[in-house]
């Protein structure tokens, strides 16, 4: 069955801080790859996605994630973390040939210390 | 301009009544979607139309209705509204070949 898994439900970092959120998925072939934020009371925003090509790719915000075929992992980073960041952040996986569904992990709350 | 909008924004009502959440995209794309998110965050797939056909039903309650009077808009009516539809719900939209979907702001609907 096809499932994706945050294993973090709630991180707390320190401003300025390094962060790492991860992901891990079951799917039956490579699907496309995505992360998108949702601040309180806020719809969904892309950060990043990966279809294919380099492993490592750039966002919007300074995130970056990684997708490691291996361990069927796309973790979500960020070198320093701003006040700003603090938001709820959802893995996703989904094919373009299945019309496009989308299958979220739990999603990940981010809190962010001064 | 807002690249997909949902209103209204937020809906209050009472259980058995019938309302509608609508939806418009302005980005051209050919797929909509309908996503509700549970109170625990939870976002699950429930509808998706393609150049206003259905596509996707995610073995959803026939009290809910989505129609697309054309591939810009698609509206999500729900009938004799329970306790558990409670949630909210996002509306999305994606571009032909495209992998990734833009979402609206969402629908807070509370049933009392």
């Amino acid at each position: 069955a096809q499932s994706v898994t945050q294993p973090d439900i709630h991180i707390t970092v320190s401003e300025g801080a390094s962060l790492e959120l991860r992901c891990n998925y079951s799917y039956g072939a490579t699907p496309y790859l995505f992360w998108y934020v949702q601040s309180p009371g806020q719809g969904l925003q892309l950060l990043l996605k990966y279809f294919s090509g380099d492993t490592l790719v750039q966002g919007i915000k300074g995130f970056e994630a990684e997708f490691k075929r291996s361990q069927s992992s796309f973790n979500l980073r960020k070198p320093s973390v701003h006040w700003s960041d603090a938001a709820e952040y959802f893995c996703a996986v989904g094919k373009g040939n299945q019309g496009g569904k989308l299958i979220f992990g739990q999603g990940t709350e981010l809190s962010v210390k001064p | 301009d807002t690249a997909v909008s949902q209103t209204p924004k937020y809906l209050v009502t009472q259980m058995g009544n019938d309302k509608s959440i609508k939806c418009e995209q302005n980005l051209g794309h050919d797929t909509m979607y309908w996503y509700k998110q549970d109170s625990k965050k939870f976002l699950k797939i429930m509808f998706s139309y393609n150049n206003k056909e259905l596509i996707i039903n995610e073995t959803v309650p026939n009290r809910f209705s989505p129609k697309s009077p054309d591939k810009a808009h698609l509206n999500l009516h729900i009938n004799s509204l329970e306790l558990g539809d409670s949630a909210v719900y996002f509306c999305a939209s994606m571009g032909a070949g495209r992998g990734e979907q833009y979402f609206g702001p969402g629908t807070r609907l509370t049933v009392t």
